[in-house]
């Protein structure tokens, strides 16, 4: 069974800063990966899709990369600003159609 | 994005009642669509899959009678939750697949259930 594991469960950095948030996956049979943001009492806004023949994918001071063989994808936010405070999770997509979720790393950025 | 519209996003109601909670996808079909159920603090628990046109599939530890899952049209799929109780308290968000291009996976605004 697909385990999503996202590193670290918490990050707090001062604005402008640019960070690195972590997902893992244990078995690289996979369709896709997706980056989510999660505002509290929200749902969830797709940020970045990466197929599986992608190596990575770019949307603003976003980009997110996927190394399939290593089970590995980061989410770089460049800039950060108070406004990306959020619940950052990945999802993958396996090739059986089903969708794994990480636990998602809750990030605040200070002013 | 493609819009995925769920409603209603609160809902009080009293114990032993229904709630329905409607799940849409705007601007596109979507053959399958998926609920689940978020607690404070955590990731989301897929509930079931609905398929249009043919019974949901729920995961284990799910009970089908108690959260009945329709999905009539390719562009509406509905979540009943039956005879609440204070224990079905809890967020649900569903999720819409888009299938024409990308397979990208879309989500509701979420509604927030409150079982007195």
């Amino acid at each position: 069974k697909q385990e999503v594991t996202q590193i670290p469960a918490a990050l707090s950095v001062p604005e402008g800063e640019n960070l690195v948030l972590n997902c893992s996956f244990t078995d690289s049979a996979i369709y896709n990966l997706q980056w989510f943001r999660q505002d509290p009492g929200k749902g969830l806004t797709s940020l970045l899709l990466i197929q599986s023949s992608q190596r990575e994918q770019t949307s603003g001071r976003l980009n997110a990369s996927l190394d399939k063989s290593s089970g590995r994808s980061t989410l770089y936010i460049a800039a950060s600003q108070p406004g990306d405070s959020a619940t950052y999770l990945c999802a993958v997509r396996t090739v059986g159609n089903q969708f794994y979720f990480g636990t998602g790393t809750s990030l605040t950025v200070i002013p | 994005g493609a819009v995925v519209s769920q409603h209603p996003s609160w809902v009080i109601c009293k114990s032993g009642t229904s709630v329905k909670i409607e799940c849409r996808s705007l601007d596109f079909q979507a053959t399958t669509m998926f609920w689940y159920r978020q607690f404070p603090k955590q990731s989301l628990m897929l509930m079931a899959t609905s398929n249009e046109g043919s019974k949901a599939t729920y995961e284990q530890g799910v009970e089908k009678d108690k959260f009945l899952i329709n999905h009539a049209s390719l562009t509406l799929s509905t979540l009943t939750v039956t005879s609440a109780h204070p224990e079905d308290s809890s967020f649900y968000i569903c999720s819409a697949r888009e299938v024409e291009n990308t397979g990208e996976l879309f989500f509701g605004e979420g509604s927030r259930l409150t079982v007195l």
